[in-house]
């Protein structure tokens, strides 16, 4: 899976399935965590976010989960659309940190009829 | 609201050649940033403003400068343009606190950047 220095590059499923994109984080300080999409061309749009006193939180069709005790976030994307067919980014804030979100380096999600 | 816009969209410089990148945001956001985006990779920060007339290095600042002389837009300049800065370009900005997203960032369209 993904992680904020390591990724996995794509990940491909078929059309109404679930997706699982998966993102490894490393600072135990990072308080804040949010998902996004990028399509093509197009600048990245939000999707989910998750603040650390939280372990799941879920939105339409998209469920994010935290483990901060192994430092692990994971996007679900329930029935797998063409649509979402994009670069998932997940990006983590540290507390103090003036804002200053970290990406990673992005997985490419590729839905197939 | 138009929310997060940049000009240009696609620009071709030559080695040495100098521009700048406007971005502007309609939604009176305090904190706006510069990304660079290189193929197969995250963004990363280049600088970041958290209000007019204030600017500050991310972690990738050099060759570039900003500035924030209002608050709606931020400017990212290339002094001397070369060819490793050839890049997509991402302005953002979010609110300072709060909000129904909490910290999110807002993304304008990119601008793409070849230095030959």
């Amino acid at each position: 899976g993904e992680s904020v220095g390591l990724h996995l590059p794509t990940l491909s499923v078929q059309e109404g399935d679930n997706s699982i994109i998966n993102c490894a984080y490393s600072n135990s300080a990072s308080d804040y965590f949010i998902w996004y999409k990028q399509e093509s061309g197009k600048g990245p749009q939000f999707i989910i976010d998750i603040r650390s006193n939280m372990d799941k939180r879920q939105g339409q069709r998209v469920t994010v989960l935290l483990n901060k005790t192994v430092k692990h976030l994971s996007l679900q994307i329930a029935a797998t659309q063409p649509g979402d067919s994009a670069v998932y980014f997940c990006a983590e804030l540290t507390s103090g940190s003036a804002r200053q979100l970290t990406f990673g380096s992005g997985t490419q999600l590729t839905v197939l009829p | 609201n138009a929310g997060v816009t940049q000009t240009p969209k696609f620009r071709v410089l030559k080695t040495g050649q100098s521009m700048t990148l406007l971005c502007a945001q309609d939604m009176n956001h305090e904190y706006m940033y510069w990304y660079r985006q290189d193929p197969g990779m995250g963004l990363r920060l280049i600088h970041y403003s958290v209000g007019e007339g204030t600017t500050a290095k991310g972690e990738v600042p050099d060759g570039y400068n900003v500035s924030r002389l209002k608050k709606q837009n931020f400017l990212l300049g290339l002094e001397s343009a070369a060819p490793s800065q050839t890049s997509v370009y991402f302005c953002a900005s979010s609110l300072v606190e709060g909000g129904r997203h909490g910290y999110e960032q807002y993304f304008g369209p990119g601008t793409r950047l070849t230095v030959t």
